[in-house]
């Protein structure tokens, strides 16, 4: 079973508000990701990051940043929520693929409601 | 530009029948082909994953078909129970450090009981 968090599970927030969603692995994984998904839909990578101090945007543009001060910790901030960010946001992290370890751990993920 | 096709969207299934979803992918530097299963309010989980070097692979009633030349990948899950009622997800990356997975769309597996 994957060792990987994510809190809040669900948050209801005010519009314009600031939020960080916290996400922390206890695999000793280096690379880390996050993903946007509205329920039963597509996948769409806003974030990743190959190790501590690495982070870079995915396909889908989005308005929240990401850091990676430590290896197992990878918060998600949005500065202003809107209702646009409504959705799910679901963290993940994999080892090296160089030693057969490609395997994405997803967490349980954060269901984000913007009012 | 998706770069993975994944097909039928949605798959309704008798208990006991044989459950078929279709990947076909266009970049040739794809070398790692996974398939994810989510269940509602669960995140993906890794079913089942394949390389190129082989055309199939069984883990239990779960099984990849992969043809290199046509780059298209497949899900079959024998014997479909209702248990297996969820979301998969087929996904594909090269064979790098640098690369994340590309997925597909999804298909929504409902088996009647």
């Amino acid at each position: 079973e994957a060792d990987i968090y994510q809190t809040p599970r669900y948050l209801v927030i005010g519009t314009g508000k600031k939020i960080t969603l916290e996400c922390s692995q206890t695999m000793g994984h280096d690379k880390m990701y996050w993903y946007q998904q509205d329920p039963g839909m597509e996948l769409h990578l806003i974030h990743y990051s190959y190790g501590v101090n690495s982070t870079e945007k995915g396909d889908l543009s989005s308005e929240s940043t990401v850091s990676r001060i430590r290896t197992e910790h990878f918060p998600l901030t949005l500065e202003s929520a809107r209702p646009s960010h409504t959705s799910q946001y679901l963290c993940a992290s994999s080892g090296d693929p160089g030693q057969g370890k490609e395997t994405q751990y997803f967490g349980p993920g954060t269901r984000l409601l913007v009012l | 530009q998706q770069q993975v096709k994944q097909s039928p969207q949605s798959l309704i299934v008798q208990k006991g029948g044989i459950s078929i979803i279709n990947c076909a992918y266009e970049n040739t530097a794809f070398d790692y082909f996974p398939w994810y299963q989510q269940f509602p309010g669960k995140g993906p989980a890794l079913l089942i994953a394949i390389r190129p070097d082989v055309s199939e692979k069984k883990e239990g009633r779960f099984t990849i078909s992969f043809n290199k030349s046509a780059k298209q990948f497949s899900l079959h899950i024998m014997d479909s129970q209702p248990g297996d009622s969820a979301t998969y997800f087929c996904a594909a990356s090269p064979n790098s450090g640098y690369s994340t997975l590309t997925f597909g769309k999804g298909t929504m597996l409902l088996v009647s009981p």
